[in-house]
């Protein structure tokens, strides 16, 4: 079963321009995770934010968190072609019986046109 | 330092026949995942070991599916017998820990005929 809804399931964008990616979850968490996933191409982790924190960078990366809505974002600055790929997020469960398993959601397709 | 390693990479067997897949985490992770990914969509936890223990594995099919995680390191997943519905790839992923980030492999793409 999916935990994580990403929004939209298809982005294509031109180089240079922000991509914003949106996941919705339904349990508590501990952290949420960001990877990703080239065609061919194993995955990736690119962040996580734990659920005490609101927002995140790395490097051209943003993430943020609201625990209240039960949902996160990415962007991503100044977009490449490389970073044409499928990004996921995935959760880690805050408590229960599912407490530590990291499940993903059905990820966002991005295409950036040159 | 060499990152998660899975092998085979590809494997085509008829159905019915026995496959099985071996998983190399990073030295010193001890958290191991197996997951199943079908195209265009997320990879599906399989089961989930903490050292050589199963902490979770409600997701596995265990009528023909088995794992195994011997002294905490690598781990075998198997398939017995295989069914065309089992054609996807398999992915091993580790990590320190509960809570901290996964790392996996290329993964093994399986293809059932």
């Amino acid at each position: 079963s999916q935990q994580g809804e990403e929004d939209p399931q298809a982005l294509s964008i031109q180089e240079g321009e922000n991509a914003t990616m949106n996941c919705s979850y339904k349990t508590s968490i501990n952290n949420l995770q960001w990877y990703r996933q080239n065609s061919g191409r194993g995955l990736v982790h690119l962040i996580l934010i734990r659920s005490n924190e609101r927002e995140k960078h790395s490097g051209r990366l943003r993430v943020t968190l609201d625990t209240s809505k039960k949902s996160s974002s990415l962007l991503i600055t100044a977009s490449r072609a490389a970073d044409t790929a499928s990004y996921f997020c995935a959760t880690v469960a805050g408590g229960g019986t599912s407490y530590g398993k990291l499940t993903f959601g059905q990820g966002t397709i991005l295409t950036v046109h040159p | 330092e060499a990152g998660v390693v899975q092998s085979p990479r590809y494997k085509i067997i008829e159905k019915k026949q026995p496959v099985a897949f071996w998983c190399n985490p990073i030295s010193g992770h001890n958290t191991l995942y197996w997951y199943l990914q079908n195209l265009g969509q997320g990879p599906e936890l399989l089961i989930r070991y903490e050292n050589e223990e199963a902490v979770d594995d409600s997701q596995l099919p265990k009528d023909r599916f088995s794992a195994e995680r011997l002294k905490g390191v690598d781990s075998t997943l198997k398939i017995q017998p295989a069914e065309l519905g089992d054609s996807a790839v398999y992915l091993c992923a580790s990590s320190l820990g509960l809570n901290t980030e996964a790392f996996f492999g290329q993964g093994t793409r399986l293809t059932v005929v």
